[in-house]
């Protein structure tokens, strides 16, 4: 069974970068679809990319550009970080994966980050 | 962009009782969608896909129908650990991939 495990800052200061990392394990990181997903508090899902085993990748257009999908296959992680963020970055962070990057099988316990000075 | 539109956005149920959820596609998805189930701080959880396909280990009392843009996700006979929040997902337009905003299924 494949786990994941998000980490990273749980506050970053407004118009700083985002950065979280997923550790993966009981499954190759080199054979799937390694995705993002926030959820603002109270609020429904919204999907921010993903990118492949192959090296590809595609974002939310929302974004504008601010967020990078990266893969470490050596140490079972991938990233995600998000610059420039305001008040309306805050939200629950899910890393998800699956055989398909259209849809989500397994997903990480989520991470709160908190954008405020 | 694919607007996903879930009704109710709440519906009281009694447990043993049948639901029957709808997420409606502002434009045709195929049968490109997926039914996610979600508790209070928890993660989502894949129950369906490609429409009518139960993800792996999802008991059979959950099933789910349509095409084009109508979908329906039924709950045969309700179980406590059914009460929670649902999300439709398309993805056959993309990017982006969209969430409909939930239905919660709450106790009566």
């Amino acid at each position: 069974q494949v786990q994941l495990q998000e980490s990273g800052p749980g506050l970053v200061r407004p118009s700083e970068t985002l950065s979280l990392t997923c550790t993966v394990s009981g499954g190759p990181i080199s054979s799937s679809y390694w995705s993002w997903i926030r959820q603002p508090p109270g609020k429904g899902l919204e999907w921010i990319g993903y990118m492949s085993y192959s090296g590809s990748s595609d974002y939310n257009p929302s974004l504008k550009s601010r967020a990078t999908i990266s893969v470490d296959t050596s140490k079972s992680q991938f990233s995600l970080k998000l610059s420039s963020v305001t008040a309306a970055d805050t939200a629950v962070y899910y890393c998800a994966t699956g055989i398909s990057s259209a849809y989500f099988e397994f997903w990480g316990r989520g991470t709160l980050v908190t954008v405020s000075s | 962009e694919v607007v996903m539109t879930q009704s109710p956005a709440t519906m009281s149920v009694s447990p043993g009782e049948r639901a029957t959820l709808s997420c409606r596609a502002s434009q045709t998805v195929n049968s490109n969608l997926a039914w996610y189930q979600q508790k209070p701080g928890q993660a989502p959880r894949l129950l369906i896909y490609g429409a009518s396909t139960r993800a792996t280990g999802i008991p059979a009392r959950f099933s789910g129908s349509g095409s084009g843009t109508e979908f329906t996700l039924t709950i045969s006979s309700l179980q406590s650990e059914d009460f929670a929040v649902y999300y439709c997902q398309q993805y056959n337009n993309w990017p982006p991939w969209t969430f409909g905003q939930g239905t919660r299924v709450e106790i009566k």
